[in-house]
């Protein structure tokens, strides 16, 4: 079986541009998450989503959004790219919604220049 | 909204010996606490795990201790190896964001160097 997948693995983007990143969970689950993890920190939340409504948003501003499609398949969008936004995002699906093991993806580096 | 902190941010032991990796959080209600393994330039990948119904669990050379009066939980491995040389981080679940275990809040991580 296939791991979480994230498509691209590498993005070089310019201040104030608007990013897609992909996520696909591995079959059968429901639950996708994502993280931003910047370097020699640990991931912080972004959102979750189950069922392909938002059932959870971490402390990000309105410019990161993210949706889920019928397959479970998840995109993260962030608009007005600041340098801050340099990190490696990963995302993360799980069976089920609550207590249970989160397998991430190998995530994507985003490089904002 | 739930807080973890992790020590030591770096360990450094003797092929053999043992190593323990200690977190706290904040929030009692928190009831999901994951341990996963980073390798450099890999994804995270969950080593352990520990529901707050349980207050130790044990796969081979690791375990995780939980107390949850103190509101704090460990891992410890024992006979620790080359390849356990990695960066490990600890977690945990955050019901302020709707319980889901995917909302996890993560320790900054503890680099453990594992010398020859």
């Amino acid at each position: 079986d296939a791991g979480v997948t994230q498509s691209p693995t590498h993005l070089i983007k310019t201040r104030g541009q608007q990013v897609t990143l992909r996520c696909s969970p591995i079959s059968g689950h429901k639950s996708v998450s994502w993280y931003q993890q910047v370097l020699g920190q640990g991931p912080q939340f972004i959102f979750q989503y189950y069922e392909k409504e938002e059932r959870g948003r971490g402390n990000f501003p309105d410019r990161f959004s993210a949706r889920q499609f019928p397959n479970y398949s998840s995109e993260l969008n962030v608009n007005a790219l600041l340098l801050g936004d340099s990190a490696l995002y990963l995302c993360a699906s799980s069976l089920i919604r609550v207590n249970t093991e989160a397998f991430f993806g190998q995530g994507t580096r985003l490089t904002v220049v | 909204g739930e807080n973890v902190e992790q020590h030591p941010s770096t360990l450094s032991v003797q092929e053999g010996d043992s190593a323990v990796i200690k977190c706290t959080y904040s929030d009692s209600a928190s009831n999901y606490f994951p341990w996963y393994k980073q390798e450099l330039g890999k994804r995270p990948q969950l080593i352990i795990d520990i529901r707050s119904n349980v207050g130790e669990k044990k796969d081979q050379r690791i375990a995780v201790t939980l107390n949850k009066t103190a509101k704090h939980f460990s891992l410890h491995i024992t006979e620790t190896q080359p390849e356990d040389s990695a960066v490990y981080f600890c977690a945990a679940s955050d019901p302020t964001i709707g319980g889901g275990a995917d909302g996890l809040t993560f320790g900054k991580g503890t680099h453990l160097i594992i010398q020859p």
